[in-house]
């Protein structure tokens, strides 16, 4: 079945430093949808950013990933790491063709960005 | 912007006591979810409803039932809590295409004494 590795369990970075969280995943549908959700401590959970067509760059708040289909990868990367960005960061993807398909998300990847 | 409502926020059951989380959620969208939140195992899904009075199983249905008496509304039953269910669990919403956001819940914190 279909499935998401976030490899990182624990990023800490000193602010003004890049971010790059890893996302691999595997599934046998072309067209996979992949999503960053991020969750806020004491907030819920919500939409960072999803991805476009394979190879392009999208991007929201900051942060930007590249759907690579060829490396089954969607990692987000943010030029420089603010200490708003500590939250916990899933990936996410969507797999099948069907009118449904269940959202499979990885383990997450927590942020923690030190002064 | 969308809005999907979690009672209780926190609650403390006893081993072997039953437990129902609520769910309401008014962006009038056909499909609900429940998931837990674990350290180490992320967000899995529980059960999924996609029409009042259906329900689901996700991918760790075991020891939980779901009930949707209703487009908005969507509950979790734990029939006989059990300490491995103390966890953060979550609902959310979405439209059916796959490209939808799922919007969710603030979360209940439940711990299983």
């Amino acid at each position: 079945g279909d499935s998401v590795t976030q490899k990182e369990g624990l990023v800490t970075l000193t602010e003004g430093l890049p971010v790059m969280l890893n996302c691999t995943y595997q599934t046998i549908y072309s067209n996979a949808f992949l999503f960053w959700y991020v969750h806020y401590l004491n907030e819920s959970p919500r939409l960072l950013l999803k991805s476009s067509t394979d190879n392009k760059r999208t991007e929201h708040q900051g942060f930007h990933a590249t759907l690579h289909k060829s490396s089954s990868s969607f990692h987000l990367q943010k030029s420089s790491a603010q200490l708003s960005d500590s939250a916990l960061y899933y990936c996410a993807l969507r797999g099948a063709s069907s009118s449904f398909s269940k959202l499979v998300f990885g383990q997450g990847t927590s942020l923690s960005v030190v002064p | 912007e969308a809005a999907v409502t979690q009672s209780p926020r926190s609650k403390v059951a006893v081993t072997g006591g039953k437990v129902t989380l609520s769910c309401h959620q008014t962006n009038n969208h056909d499909y609900m979810y429940w998931y837990r939140q674990d350290t180490g195992h992320g967000l899995r899904l529980i059960h999924y409803s996609y029409v009042a009075d259906s329900t689901e199983k996700g991918d760790i249905p075991d020891g939980y039932k779901a009930s949707r008496p209703s487009q908005e509304n969507f509950s979790l039953i734990l029939e006989l809590a059990s300490l491995s269910q103390t966890a953060v669990y979550f609902c959310a919403s979405s439209g059916g295409h796959r490209e939808n956001t799922l919007y969710f819940g603030a979360g209940t914190r439940l711990s299983v004494l």
